[in-house]
Order: C-alpha cells, then structure tokens, then sequence
C-alpha cells in the first residue's frame, strides 16, 4: 500500500520563480494537510483541506503561497513568486478523516529559493 | 493559539543509557500524540495517548500522559543509534488540527 507521495523531492529555484508542490493522499483517505519545516520554526501547519474543501487556512505565510485540492486524491501548494525566505522543507500528510488522529507524512520537498 | 512546549532541545546520549523528553502544555490536552523524525527523513506516528495517567510502551520507549492531562513524556531505555532523530510531541488545537511541539533532537554517542 503506497504511502504519502510528494514530487518533486528537491526543488532549487531563483527568487521571483513560480514553484508548485505536489502530494498525492493514501488512498481512501478524507483529510489533507501541508506543513513547512524550518531549523528556526520548527514544523508549521500551513493549511488543511477535509473531503476537498479548505477547512482552515491560517497558517498560510501570505498571499504568495495558495493550495488546492482538485480532487479527492491530489492536492498542490504553489509560491508565486517565490523568495529566499520560502526556503524549507515541505511535507503534506493525510488522514483517514479528519477527526482521526493518526497523520501519514510524505517524504517531503526540499525547497531551496536562491 | 494552544502552545505545547518540549524539553530538553537537545540530548546527547550514551548508547546504552537511559534518557527521558518531556512535553508541557499550560491547558488540559484531551490527547497528546507522539512523532519520531530520523535525520533527513520525515515525521512518523508513534503512539496516542488519551486517558490520564496513561502509560504505553512500545519495546523500549515508555510514553506516559500526566495525571491532570497538561504533561506528558518519553522514556527510553538502553538507547541505541537507531533511536536518533527528533521526536515530536504534537496536541490537537482547535478545528481538529495538531500543533507540534519544537521537538527534542536525539544524538547517541556510540
């Protein structure tokens, strides 16, 4: 059974580029979330979507970064633009449902900006 | 929002020695969940813990859940170099989603 899985796994960019993220949910899983990890700030949940819809969207850093969920198995975290700052690594982690508690992590996305 | 606190940061320790992490929180958790992260590798669930005063192992890692459900920690016995990485305490906010502890970094002196 296939786990949690992210592409690309590293991403080296120039400011001002457009980066996508993206994560595929185990199967038959309700619940998505994406987090970023930083040394300073540790393992930040950025937004979470249950049964495709975004459910909360409070940890997004700014109007740079947006999230979708175009179908029950997929989802993509964007940057436009992209800057140095956004460098990080990424993970998205699905759950059975969202009151389930257990949390399945990706391999995630080294994002370095230049 | 809900905060949980970790300590101690870091832990260097002899294989073969005991060592325990500790997770505080100010506010009555009504769970409290265990991650373990091996270096450049990704989050992994280890346990839950829901009851007061609950205890739970897992070969030799001990978790324990405080009695007033504010605490937690993680015991383990005769660490090995397979026990390195960070481990993670994580609690459930508001809205079903969880706030990570910073994390207590595992280092084993061989």
């Amino acid at each position: 059974d296939a786990g949690v899985i992210q592409s690309p796994r590293h991403e080296v960019t120039e400011m001002g580029q457009e980066v996508t993220l993206r994560c595929k949910l185990i199967s038959g899983h309700n619940s998505l979330f994406w987090y970023r990890q930083t040394m300073m700030r540790g393992l930040e949940l950025l937004i979470y979507f249950n049964n495709n819809v975004p459910i909360d969207d409070s940890g997004m850093p700014e109007d740079r970064f947006s999230a979708k969920m175009p179908n029950a198995s997929f989802s993509t975290l964007k940057i436009q633009p992209s800057e140095p700052r956004d460098s990080a690594v990424y993970f998205c982690a699905s759950s059975l449902q969202l009151s389930t508690d257990t949390q399945y992590f990706g391999p995630g996305t080294r994002l370095t900006v230049l | 929002g809900q905060q949980v606190m970790q300590i101690p940061q870091y832990q260097h320790v002899q294989e073969g020695e005991d060592f325990t992490t500790y997770c505080n929180s100010s506010t009555t958790l009504s769970n409290i969940q265990w991650y373990k992260q091996r270096p450049g590798g990704h989050p992994v669930f280890l346990i839950q813990l829901v009851k007061s005063g609950e205890v739970k192992k897992q070969k030799r890692l001990t978790f324990q859940f405080g009695e007033a459900k504010k605490n937690s920690s993680l015991h383990i016995t005769a660490t090995q170099t397979t026990d390195v990485g960070t481990y993670f305490c994580a609690i459930k906010a508001a809205g079903n989603k969880l706030t990570f502890g910073g994390g207590t970094r595992v280092l084993v002196k061989p």
